[in-house]
C-alpha cells in the first residue's frame, strides 16, 4: 500500500514551454500533497503544500505563478512549471499523506526536468 | 523551528561492517523523526520513523534506530552492510500535530565496499 506515482518520469522541454508533472497517489486517498524540488547532490526543498480543493500553499521564495499547483482530487496533484528556463531543471518530487497516518509522507519516484 | 543536522555527508564502509549515519535534530516540541533512503534517480522511500512509542525503532532492510530525547539523537544504524545498502540516506523531522511539514537533513551517501 502506499504508492505514489509520478509522471512522466523524465521530460526534456524547450526554453519558454509549460511543463506539467502528474503526482497520483495509487491505493489511497491524500488530502494533503506536498511538491519538492531537489538540486544534485542536494537534499529536498519543499516548494508547496497542495490540499484538495483548495488553494496550495507555497514556501517562501517559491514563485506561484511559475509554479502553478491543482489538486482538483483526491489522488491527483499536478505541478505545471510555466515558462520554463535552463534553471529550473531540476528532480521534482511529490509526496502525500495517508489518511489515519498523518505524520508520515510516501513519495513518488520523482520527475526529472531539463529544459534546453 | 525544527532543523536535522546529518554528520558526515558522506560514509564509507566496507561489506559485512557495522554501518552507523548520525543524525541530530533540534526541535522545540516533541518531534517526529524519520530516516529516508534514496536510489539513483529515483524518490524517497520509508526506512522507519519514530512517532513518540518505542524509542527503538526497527524499519525495513535491517535497519533501526534509537531515539535519544538527552542527545537530541536519531542515529541509523546496520549490523552488517550489504552492496545494496549503497544509497543516499536522508534524516528528517517534523512536529507532533503540525502541518506535516518535514524538514530534511543534507543527506548522507553510503559507500559499501566490497
Amino acid at each position: 500500500g502506499a504508492v505514489v506515482s509520478q509522471h512522466p518520469s523524465r521530460v526534456i522541454c524547450k526554453s519558454g514551454t509549460s511543463v506539467k508533472i502528474e503526482c497520483r497517489s495509487l491505493d489511497f486517498q491524500a488530502t494533503t500533497m506536498f511538491w519538492y524540488r531537489q538540486f544534485p547532490k542536494q537534499s529536498l526543498m519543499l516548494m508547496a503544500t497542495s490540499n484538495e480543493g483548495s488553494k496550495a500553499t507555497y514556501e517562501q521564495g517559491v514563485e506561484k505563478d511559475k509554479f502553478l499547483i491543482n489538486h482538483a482530487s483526491l489522488t491527483l496533484s499536478t505541478l505545471t512549471v510555466t515558462s520554463a528556463h535552463p534553471e529550473d531543471s531540476s528532480f521534482y518530487i511529490c509526496s502525500a499523506i495517508l489518511w489515519g497516518e498523518q505524520e508520515t509522507q510516501y513519495f513518488g519516484p520523482g520527475t526529472r526536468l531539463l529544459v534546453l | 523551528a525544527q532543523s536535522v543536522t546529518q554528520l558526515g555527508s558522506h560514509v564509507s564502509v566496507s561489506e559485512g561492517a557495522l554501518v552507523l549515519l548520525r543524525c541530530n535534530y533540534s526541535s522545540s516540541v516533541p518531534p517526529y523523526l524519520f530516516w529516508y533512503v534514496q536510489y539513483p534517480n529515483q524518490g524517497l522511500q520509508l526506512l522507519l520513523k519514530y512517532t513518540s512509542a518505542a524509542t527503538l525503532v526497527k524499519g525495513i532492510n535491517g535497519f533501526e534506530a534509537e531515539f535519544k530525547k538527552s542527545e537530541t539523537s536519531f542515529h541509523l544504524t546496520k549490523p552488517s552492510a550489504h552492496m545494496s545498502d549503497a544509497a543516499e540516506y536522508f534524516c528528517a523531522v517534523s512536529i507532533v500535530a503540525g502541518a506535516q511539514k518535514l524538514v530534511f537533513g543534507q543527506g548522507t551517501r553510503l559507500t559499501i565496499n566490497p
